[in-house]
């Protein structure tokens, strides 16, 4: 299995423009999470989703943000309009079976917001 | 709330050394528990995973335990090496419904000299 991916591994946008975040879960793998990271914060949950239904979005940090799941293999992480502060990692991770066999991440995007 | 604490935030060892690093938590009823390692600008690679019925897991030069009572959980490097020198993030996840997501600690920058 080739893992979480991710895309774009690298984002730099000027603020005000809309950025559009990717990410394929592992086949099978029913639970998909959005995390973003910053050294001042750590590790932050922002939304998840169980059979591609959001199920907790109270990390997201203002209507800016919005995610989708159209089906089992892709999610969205938006932000419209983007702000300097949103500069961060922002990963992708998936599980099944509630997280007994554990949480796969991806390789991250890192986005800059200028 | 779930909140994951480790202390200390860096640690530096001479290569060879045998170092334990701790995880708190402060809600024992956790379904498992995750080491992870995270080199500088990459993302999370699992290192063990302790599921709530189990004790301690091990993997080559690493053994993790756990100790729900207590909150508590340490990760053991046995031997360190130059190699060893990453943030180690210890995580732990409830199961179903708006529980099912991972709670991380802040981590522990690991530096071993040689």
């Amino acid at each position: 299995d080739a893992g979480v991916i991710q895309s774009p591994r690298h984002e730099v946008t000027e603020m005000g423009q809309e950025v559009t975040l990717r990410c394929k879960p592992i086949s099978g793998h029913d639970y998909l999470f959005w995390y973003r990271q910053t050294m001042m914060r750590g590790l932050e949950l922002l939304i998840y989703f169980n059979n591609n239904v959001p199920i907790d979005d109270s990390g997201m940090p203002e209507d800016r943000f919005s995610a989708k799941m159209p089906n089992a293999s892709f999610s969205t992480l938006k932000i419209q309009p983007s702000e300097p502060r949103d500069s961060a990692v922002y990963f992708c991770a998936s599980s099944s079976q509630g997280g007994y066999y554990g949480y796969t991440f991806g390789s991250g995007t890192r986005l800059t917001v200028v | 709330k779930q909140e994951v604490t480790q202390i200390p935030a860096a640690l530096s060892v001479p290569e060879g050394e045998n170092l334990v690093l701790n995880c708190s938590f402060t809600d024992s009823a956790i379904y498992n528990l995750q080491w992870f390692r995270q080199d500088p600008g990459k993302g999370l690679t699992s290192l063990l995973l302790i599921q709530s019925s189990q004790r301690e897991q091990t993997s080559g030069r690493l053994n993790a335990s756990l100790d729900k009572s207590s909150g508590r959980s340490t990760l053991y490097i046995a031997a360190s090496q130059p190699g060893d020198s990453a943030t180690y993030l210890c995580a732990v996840s409830k199961v179903g419904g708006a529980n099912s997501k991972l709670t991380f600690g802040k981590g522990i920058t690991l530096s071993v000299r040689p």
